[in-house]
């Protein structure tokens, strides 16, 4: 059964710092989505990433993949106020032969950007 | 842009109903999904469909049924909601093949009493 983890959950930090949200995951896999839900909203997609190796950046947001180690960084650089929202990863467990080919979620990091 | 719909916002319902909710999306996407999301939880597949009149279950069907008539509609049913089934929705699609981004809808948000 794929297992996706974040961490943090929750982060509160302050404008102008930097941060990064984890995401491991239990099976091989080489596709890895990020996206962001603000509060009462769908969640919109940020990030693919397709391969070992793959970084993406969008703004103050970079986002990267290390299969090898199951592992994916969303990396936030002098945050601002306007990317306060809940910050999901999500798999696919394609390449391990799961049964579904829906998305495997992490639970989300809540992340609040003070002023 | 891909724009994938939800029937209601907020639905509220009583144990035992019988519930349809509706996800219509305008891309022409082959593959669509339902998910329910709860607090401290994340996202979780219910069901998802590839085509037409086509279903499979995801982690956690028990209590759904879905129905697929045209590409474009998929239909999340609660045949006798509880009050466990409380929870936001999301329908979302994405185009053919495994592994393509899913574009998801606004959520329905349901309370079951």
């Amino acid at each position: 059964e794929l297992k996706v983890e974040q961490n943090p959950l929750f982060l509160s930090m302050q404008e102008e710092k930097n941060y990064t949200i984890y995401c491991n995951y239990s099976t091989t896999s080489d596709r890895l989505y990020w996206y962001r839900q603000d509060p009462g909203k769908s969640l919109e997609s940020l990030f693919v990433l397709l391969s070992n190796g793959a970084v993406k950046q969008e703004g103050r947001l970079m986002a990267s993949l290390d299969t090898k180690a199951r592992l994916s960084t969303l990396h936030i650089t002098a945050a601002v106020h306007d990317l306060s929202a809940t910050y999901f990863c999500a798999v696919d467990d394609f390449a391990s032969g799961g049964g579904a080919d829906g998305l495997t979620f992490g639970k989300g990091t809540h992340l609040i950007i003070q002023p | 842009d891909v724009k994938v719909t939800q029937s209601s916002r907020y639905l509220v319902k009583r144990t035992g109903e019988k519930v349809f909710l509706e996800c219509v999306q305008d891309m022409d996407h082959e593959n669509m999904f339902w998910y329910r999301q709860d607090p401290g939880l994340g996202l979780r597949l219910i069901y998802f469909s590839y085509d037409v009149k086509m279903k499979e279950k995801g982690d956690i069907p028990e209590g759904y049924s879905v129905s697929r008539e045209k590409k474009e509609r998929f239909s999340l049913i609660l045949e006798s909601a509880s009050t466990n089934q409380t929870s936001m929705y999301l329908c979302a699609s994405s185009s053919a093949g495994t592994r393509q981004t899913q574009y998801f809808g606004p959520g329905t948000r349901l309370l079951v009493l």
